[in-house]
């Protein structure tokens, strides 16, 4: 059974500041998707991870995949507070398959 | 539209009526999956079609749940005699193989609350 983790499941943010979101999961996979959602809403696609040592980025926001370790990293640059959300990843085992998702982690960034 | 729509979006039940949610794919997406999202966690997969086949169903908790697509684009996910427990939000996300990445668009969601 595919099982993904998520840590930490909560993260108090200083504006300007750095920090790195983690997601492990337990079997082969090649693909691995970073989502945002917002309070109510529901989710926006970030980032599309599909090989190993695969990285993207877009603004702030930088993604990065290890398929040996099973490991993604979500990193944040010089949070500012639009980036409050929580962000879940979520492994399939091919395309077209069912998504599992980690269990989120809830980010507020305070001024 | 240009999007995965979803209605109603946002439902109160009493406990033992049945629902009916309704997800409209983005045109021409072959495949559709239903996930339920409890208050506070990831989805949790209940169901794929592709066109009107209805190929996983492994995720549907009880027999109380039961979802369609008979033409192969509208799916309706209906639950019967529904429980407090079914209280969460239902989202739908559909694809097309080769496009995208790959990747599953989500609708808004219904928020079922069963009192």
């Amino acid at each position: 059974e595919l099982k993904v983790e998520q840590n930490p499941l909560f993260l108090s943010m200083q504006e300007g500041k750095n920090y790195t979101i983690y997601c492990n999961y337990s079997t082969t996979s090649d693909r691995l998707y970073w989502y945002r959602q917002d309070p109510g809403k529901s989710l926006e696609s970030l980032f599309v991870l599909l090989s190993n040592g695969a990285v993207k980025q877009e603004g702030r926001l930088m993604a990065s995949l290890d398929t040996k370790a099973r490991l993604s990293t979500l990193h944040i640059t010089a949070a500012v507070h639009d980036l409050s959300a929580t962000y879940f990843c979520a492994v399939d085992k091919a395309a077209g398959n069912k998504l599992t998702f980690g269990g989120g982690t809830r980010v507020l960034v305070k001024p | 539209g240009a999007g995965v729509s979803q209605s109603p979006r946002y439902k109160v039940a009493k406990r033992g009526q049945d629902v009916a949610l309704r997800c409209d794919p983005i045109s021409g997406h072959v495949s559709l999956f239903w996930y339920q999202q409890a208050l506070g966690q990831g989805p949790e997969f209940l169901t794929y079609f592709q066109n009107e086949a209805q190929l996983d169903k492994s995720g549907l908790p009880s027999d109380r749940f039961f979802a369609e697509r008979p033409e192969g684009s509208v799916s309706t996910l209906k639950i019967q005699r529904t429980q407090q427990e079914d209280s969460a939000v239902y989202l739908c996300a559909s694809f097309n193989l080769g496009l995208s990445y790959n990747e599953q668009f989500f609708g808004p969601g219904t928020r079922l609350t069963v009192l």
